[in-house]
Order: C-alpha cells, then sequence, then structure tokens
C-alpha cells in the first residue's frame, strides 16, 4: 500500500519568515492533495497537483510536484499566525483515478506573532 | 452553499453502547468518504460509496463498524457494540466524480468510547 512521509513533523516559525513542507511517497504519484487542519475542525482542501513539474498557488501557499523523486513541497511565504495549523497532504492511493486518498499524518505548524 | 455537515458533533458514550454518526455530503456530489483520524495512526479511509454504492470498505476496521447510504444526500456510519479503541475522530467528505476529485471534508465527529 503507498504511504506518505511527511516531514517536519512539527514547525515553529517566526511570523514574516518563509517555511517549506515535503511530502515523500513510497510509490508513484498520480495526483497530490494538499489540506490544512486547525484543531477541532475538518481538514480545508488547499490545492490539488496532477502533473510532474506542476506547480499550483493559493495566496502566499505555493505547491510544487516532483514525479521523478516521488514528493511534492509545500511553500508558505511570509508566514502568518493564521498560517497555523497541520498541514496534510493525500495522494490517489490507486493511481486509477478513483479518488481514494492515503493520507500522511500531518506537519503540525505554528507561528509566532 | 452549505458545505458537508456531520452530526453530533461530539459523542460520549460508554462501551457497549450503538453509536450512528451521520452526514450529509455537499449537494450535487456523488462520490462520500468516511475517515477515522487519531494521533497514532493519522487520518484513514474507512469506506468509500459512488452513487450511494459502497464501493471499497476495506478499511472497515471489522463487523462492528457498518456504513450505509440510502440516498444522495445522506450517509451514517454504525458502530455496534462500541470500544474504547473506537475513539476518534470521524470525518465524512464528499466530492464530484466528474471534473475535479478534490474532497471537501465535514467538521467531524469527535467520538469518545469509555
Amino acid at each position: 500500500s503507498q504511504e506518505l512521509e511527511q516531514s517536519p513533523q512539527s514547525l515553529i516559525v517566526q511570523e514574516g519568515k518563509n517555511l517549506t513542507i515535503n511530502c515523500t511517497s513510497s510509490k508513484t504519484l498520480y495526483g497530490l492533495y494538499w489540506y490544512k487542519q486547525k484543531y477541532g475542525e475538518g481538514l480545508i482542501f488547499l490545492m490539488m497537483l496532477q502533473k510532474g513539474g506542476e506547480e499550483k498557488s493559493h495566496e502566499k501557499i505555493t505547491a510544487k510536484l516532483d514525479e521523478k523523486k516521488q514528493q511534492s513541497s509545500l511553500h508558505i511565504t511570509a508566514s502568518q499566525p493564521s498560517h497555523a495549523g497541520i498541514y496534510l497532504c493525500g495522494a490517489d492511493a490507486s493511481g486509477a483515478g478513483s479518488y481514494q486518498l492515503t493520507f500522511g499524518k500531518g506537519t503540525k505548524l505554528s507561528v509566532i506573532p | 452553499d452549505a458545505g458537508v455537515i456531520q452530526s453530533p458533533r461530539h459523542e460520549v458514550t460508554e462501551m457497549g453502547q450503538e453509536v450512528t454518526l451521520r452526514c450529509k455530503p455537499i449537494s450535487g456530489h456523488n462520490s462520500l468518504f468516511w475517515y477515522r483520524q487519531t494521533m497514532m495512526r493519522g487520518l484513514e479511509l474507512l469506506i468509500y460509496f459512488n452513487n450511494n454504492v459502497p464501493i471499497d470498505d476495506s478499511g472497515m476496521p471489522e463487523d462492528r463498524f457498518s456504513a450505509k447510504m440510502p440516498n444522495a444526500s445522506f450517509s451514517t456510519l454504525k458502530i455496534q457494540p462500541s470500544e474504547p479503541r473506537d475513539s476518534a475522530v470521524y470525518f465524512c467528505a464528499s466530492s464530484r466524480t466528474s471534473g475535479s476529485p478534490s474532497q471537501y471534508f465535514g467538521p467531524g465527529t469527535r467520538l469518545t468510547v469509555l
């Protein structure tokens, strides 16, 4: 079965600093999804990447997909307290477009004002 | 538009009792997913419905768990009998199978089994 490893597990940054979160798959990535979760709440969809080399941005958050490395990175520029939360990556486990996702265990981000 | 609605938001019950979690997907979405999230195992897919039909229930832990989707706007996840190790946050998500497959999650039900 596909496994997704996220790094780091947790991250504390000063407001205004840039940061990067990585998601590495044990198998070929057919589609990679990034979500954000705040404590006690559900997951909020951020963006989806489907093609190697694809890069998408949502406000100050940019995600890239490297198919060869079976890896995706999420980069936040000039972090703000509102960026704090748990970031999870999810991948299509079957590769058949079935949309059944396997998730990483998440990266907990804290932003210090 | 209303998002995915789940009820109850919190449930505390005693071991051995039956627990029923409810979900209303986003209107127009024809895929529905039930997930369980724990500190130890992270977010796990339990079961996936497409057009109200269960497609993959391989993630359902054991026979104590069952899920139904009687129509396009309602699904239940039942645990009978419940055990302390079932304590977790249970999420329901929905998506369209045409166009963007991105899943939209409900707020979750935090279940505590004493």
